[in-house]
């Protein structure tokens, strides 16, 4: 089992710019989640998905899209990157919104 | 509503020595409690976790927590740690299977020879 797969692991973009972080889980969980890491702000949840076919916003949702593809495939899209969006990203899955997350290796995003 | 309080964000310690990082919560419900480890450039993994029963847990890495539901505390402790652990340690809790895990900031846990 592969557990949490996210790709790309690094992207460099320019302001204005746009792209989609993917995030795929073979554990057949319900829930997903994408996060943001950044020096001294520990994780900030930016979307989140109880079951599939549902999202909702998690602490820090602006200038972010998520899908919820299927059950497997949940991802993270940026529609006009900002520098402030520079951060390290970071796709979790877990049987259930209460249980443990399992987290995928991360995505470092710079936007020049 | 949930919360969680690392109180400490950086703690150097010297190898072999014993370590406690802190971490006290806040629920309305009852909890479910969860330590995490990141080490340098990876993501997070689970270190161990208190659903219900016996308030000693013990982890990998022979690292354990105890729940102290009368302080709202769920501290981590190892009694003798290696340059190896140097990375850092969250904190999370949850109210339970149908709530999401809130997230402490972290502990940078720092092994010197």
């Amino acid at each position: 089992n592969a557990g949490v797969t996210q790709t790309p692991k690094f992207q460099v973009l320019k302001t204005g710019q746009s792209m989609t972080l993917q995030c795929a889980q073979d554990m057949n969980h319900n829930s997903m989640y994408w996060y943001r890491q950044d020096p001294g702000m520990g994780l900030r949840l930016i979307y989140y998905s109880a079951s599939e076919g549902t999202t909702d916003k998690g602490e820090v949702p602006n200038g972010y899209n998520v899908s919820r593809l299927n059950k497997r495939e949940f991802s993270l899209r940026l529609e006009s990157a900002a520098p402030s969006q520079t951060s390290v990203y970071f796709c979790a899955s877990s049987f259930s919104l209460g249980n443990e997350q399992f987290f995928g290796p991360g995505t470092r995003l710079t936007v020049l | 509503a949930q919360s969680v309080t690392q109180l400490d964000s950086q703690v150097p310690v010297f190898e072999e020595a014993p370590v406690e990082l802190r971490c006290n919560y806040s629920s309305s419900v009852s909890v479910y409690l969860f330590w995490y480890v990141q080490y340098p450039n990876q993501g997070l993994q689970l270190l161990l976790k208190y659903l219900s029963g016996s308030t000693l847990v013990k982890g990998i890495n022979g690292f354990e927590a105890e729940f102290n539901k009368s302080q709202t505390s769920f501290h981590l402790r190892k009694p003798s740690v290696h340059i190896s652990d140097t990375a850092e340690y969250f904190c999370a809790v949850s109210g339970g299977s149908n709530y999401k895990l809130t997230f402490g900031k972290g502990t940078l846990l720092t092994v010197n020879p």
